[in-house]
């Protein structure tokens, strides 16, 4: 069954430092989200894309966040200077369509610690 | 705001017993709503997709039923098994692509 990949599963950087979470969606999707859940908090919505774009955002997706998809196959998120505050688990997921009734498929996420 | 309330936090049921547990949601803006079980360190797994209110999906001995009119979804699990432990996730969508999560309901099925 297809299913969503992410890598690394953990990643550790120091306050300042870029980092670069990827992911593989599902490979016939055509919309690509990115959620996070800091620990003991609710999973929350940072970013969808489309058609090599973003779609729609959420507050915390300021100017320190960016996405792309780079080829054909990755998503990435990307966290130019990274603070405390990021320390979290990030998802990405992907849907077919972006219809309602459509299923957003999660991958197992990267944790992130920010030291 | 959109705010998505789970209870209870975290349950304990006795392998065999059935349980069930709530999602709320706001009423207005109503699209879609969405339940995931959560295994730790695994992908958060797609259950149901629910849109009309009354309506009602199963799958194996999971079941969830949704009202729009006054904002909630029950789900519940029959003849509970350990392999049904996990984080048990509901998420509303409103307009647009975004999933608004709860805390989930963390659910423990003792031997």
């Amino acid at each position: 069954e297809p299913e969503v990949t992410q890598t690394p599963s953990h990643q550790v950087t120091q306050m300042g430092q870029e980092v670069i979470l990827r992911c593989v969606p599902i490979s016939n999707h055509l919309y690509f989200y990115w959620y996070r859940q800091i620990l003991g908090q609710k999973v929350e919505f940072l970013v969808s894309f489309y058609n090599n774009e973003i779609s729609e955002k959420s507050e915390i997706f300021d100017d320190q966040f960016s996405v792309e998809r780079p080829d054909g196959s990755n998503f990435t998120l990307k966290i130019r200077s990274t603070k405390l505050e990021d320390s979290a688990m990030y998802f990405c997921a992907s849907s077919a369509t972006g219809q309602d009734t459509d299923t957003q498929y999660f991958g197992p996420g990267t944790r992130l610690t920010v030291l | 705001i959109l705010n998505v309330e789970q209870s209870p936090q975290s349950l304990h049921v006795q392998e065999g017993d059935s349980t069930n547990f709530t999602c709320s949601f706001p009423s207005s803006n109503f699209y879609a709503l969405h339940w995931y079980r959560w295994e730790t360190a695994k992908s958060p797994e797609a259950l149901f997709v629910m849109t009309l209110n009354g309506d009602e999906k199963k799958k194996g001995r999971i079941s969830a039923t949704l009202n729009t009119k006054e904002g909630y979804s029950y789900l519940y699990i029959k003849g509970s098994q350990p392999e049904d432990s996990a984080t048990y996730l509901c998420a509303s969508k409103a307009a647009g692509n975004k999933l608004t999560f709860g805390g989930g309901t963390r659910v423990l099925v003792k031997p």
